[in-house]
C-alpha cells in the first residue's frame, strides 16, 4: 500500500485533457514539494513537473503540476497517443525522513 | 550531458551477496545525493534510500532499512546499492536517480536483478 494514493487508471480520447490526482497528508503532499513522472514500459522514468509546477527544459507545456492542500494534480492536454506511460507522483515524507511515491497510474488514449 | 550509467543485469541465488553500481557523469558528483528506487515485476516505483556523496550521509526508507546499504566513492563518482543476503523478493529492477531539489531529474537505466534458486 503506498503513502499516496493515485488512481489505478485514467483514459481519454486523443485531443483531450485529462487530470490524475495524487492524495497524500501534511506529512508529506502538504508540507512538501511534489514531482511527477512519466514511464514507458521497460524504460526508466523521466521527470516530468518538479516543486509542484515546475517543468525541466524540454517538458511540453502540455504538461501541468498543481498542489492544494494535501492533494496535487497532474494535468495533461492536448493528448497524443504517445502520451500513454504510467505516472507516478512522488514526494518527501517529513515522518517517515524519506521519500515516497504513488503506486501509478496507467494512463490509456482510446 | 549529465549521465547515471548502471552496472549490468545480476543473477544471483538466496543468501548470496550482491553489490549494484552508479556512475554519474557530466556534473559535479558530490553537488547532488543519489537516490536508489526499486520497481518490482509489475509494480509501481518505490524509493528506497539516498546518499549524499559528499559525506555519504543516508536516509533509508523504514521499509528498506537494515536489509540493504547504501554507499559511495566520490574519488570515482559512483554510488553503491548492496545485499549482504539476497531474497527471491530481491528480484527487481534497480533504478539510481539524481535528486536535484524535491525531484529526480537524471535517471540510470535500470539493473536487473533475478534471484533464484
Amino acid at each position: 500500500q503506498s503513502v499516496l494514493t493515485q488512481p489505478p487508471s485514467v483514459s481519454a480520447a486523443p485531443g483531450q485533457k485529462v487530470t490524475i490526482s495524487c492524495s497524500g497528508s501534511s506529512s508529506n503532499i502538504g508540507n512538501n514539494y511534489v514531482s511527477w513522472y512519466q514511464q514507458f514500459p521497460g524504460t526508466a522514468p523521466k521527470l516530468l513537473i518538479y516543486d509542484n509546477n515546475k517543468r525541466p527544459s524540454g517538458i511540453p507545456d502540455r504538461f501541468s503540476g498543481s498542489k492544494s492542500g494535501t492533494s496535487a494534480t497532474l494535468g495533461i492536454t492536448g493528448l497524443q497517443t504517445g502520451d500513454e506511460a504510467d505516472y507516478y507522483c512522488g514526494t518527501w515524507d517529513s515522518s517517515l525522513s524519506a521519500g515516497v511515491f504513488g503506486g501509478g497510474t496507467k494512463l490509456t488514449v482510446l | 550531458e549529465v549521465q547515471l550509467v548502471q552496472s549490468g543485469a545480476e543473477v544471483k541465488k538466496p543468501g548470496e551477496s550482491l553489490r549494484i553500481s552508479c556512475k554519474g557523469s557530466g556534473y559535479s558528483f558530490t553537488s547532488y545525493w543519489i537516490t536508489w528506487v526499486r520497481q518490482m515485476p509489475g509494480k509501481g516505483l518505490e524509493w528506497m534510500g539516498r546518499i549524499d556523496p559528499s559525506d555519504s550521509y543516508t536516509n533509508y526508507s523504514p521499509s528498506f532499512q537494515g536489509h540493504v546499504t547504501i554507499s559511495v566513492d566520490k574519488s570515482i563518482s559512483t554510488a553503491y546499492l548492496q545485499w549482504s543476503s539476497l531474497k527471491d523478493s530481491d528480484t527487481a529492477m534497480y533504478y539510481c536517480a539524481r535528486a536535484s531539489g524535491y525531484g529526480n531529474d537524471y535517471w540510470g537505466q535500470g539493473n536487473l536483478v533475478t534471484v533464484s534458486s
